[in-house]
């Protein structure tokens, strides 16, 4: 079946414009995460979901960055006056939350340059 | 907070042999452990997923096990392969009312042939 898809693959923008990053999650999976990579870095927790409301987005940086999942399957991850900070892999995973072993699928990730 | 250490850092082995990757984190109350792997550019495909009430899994040539209590688990490849070169990534769930992973570092891994 199909895996997560995320759109865009790259995305290359300059400071200060604004972004929408798009994350397919595996189809029938309640729950939706974001992730950002560094370069050299591990993963690091943006945003979860359960269903269309947002279950824990402590690890949002700031005001700036915001995500959506309006009806429970599709998220798109906003991200307004992009910085040159900003620049990473966003990778989004989902998982059953039936499951109590909560398996976390990742997508390809959307490699994004802020310039 | 918890913390993710992934040791070595990079690791470069002839083929055939086998090895260990290790994994430490902080805080030992985790409800489960991830093991991942990344390949250059691409996303995370999982390999082993351990609860916390679990001591070991095994999938082929993998085998992971978890300590607890010294806050510690290792994946063990047998026979390594050059298609095993990639990033191997470790993550944690905290507990159970928490889903969100905290990853390690990684360890890069690569098998010369």
């Amino acid at each position: 079946g199909a895996g997560v898809s995320q759109t865009p693959s790259n995305k290359v923008t300059e400071k200060g414009k604004y972004v929408e990053l798009r994350c397919d999650p595996i189809s029938g999976h309640t729950a939706l995460y974001w992730y950002r990579q560094s370069l050299g870095q591990g993963p690091e927790f943006l945003i979860y979901f359960q269903g269309t409301g947002a279950a824990d987005d402590s690890g949002l940086p700031n005001d700036r960055f915001f995500a959506v999942r309006p009806e429970g399957s599709v998220s798109t991850l906003k991200i307004q006056r992009t910085e040159r900070g900003d620049s990473a892999v966003y990778l989004c995973a989902s998982s059953l939350k039936r499951s109590s072993y909560n398996e976390q699928f990742f997508g390809p990730g959307t490699r994004l340059t802020v310039l | 907070k918890q913390e993710v250490t992934q040791i070595p850092a990079a690791l470069s082995v002839p083929e055939g042999e086998n090895l260990v990757l290790n994994c430490s984190f902080t805080d030992s109350a985790i409800y489960n452990l991830q093991w991942f792997r990344q390949d250059p550019g691409k996303g995370l495909t999982s390999l082993l997923l351990i609860q916390s009430s679990q001591r070991e899994q095994t999938s082929g040539r993998l085998n992971a096990s978890l300590d607890k209590s010294s806050g510690r688990s290792t994946l063990y490849i047998a026979a390594s392969q050059p298609g095993d070169s990639a990033t191997y990534l470790c993550a944690v769930r905290r507990t159970s009312g928490t889903y969100k992973y905290i990853f390690g570092t990684g360890t890069r891994l690569k098998v010369l042939a």
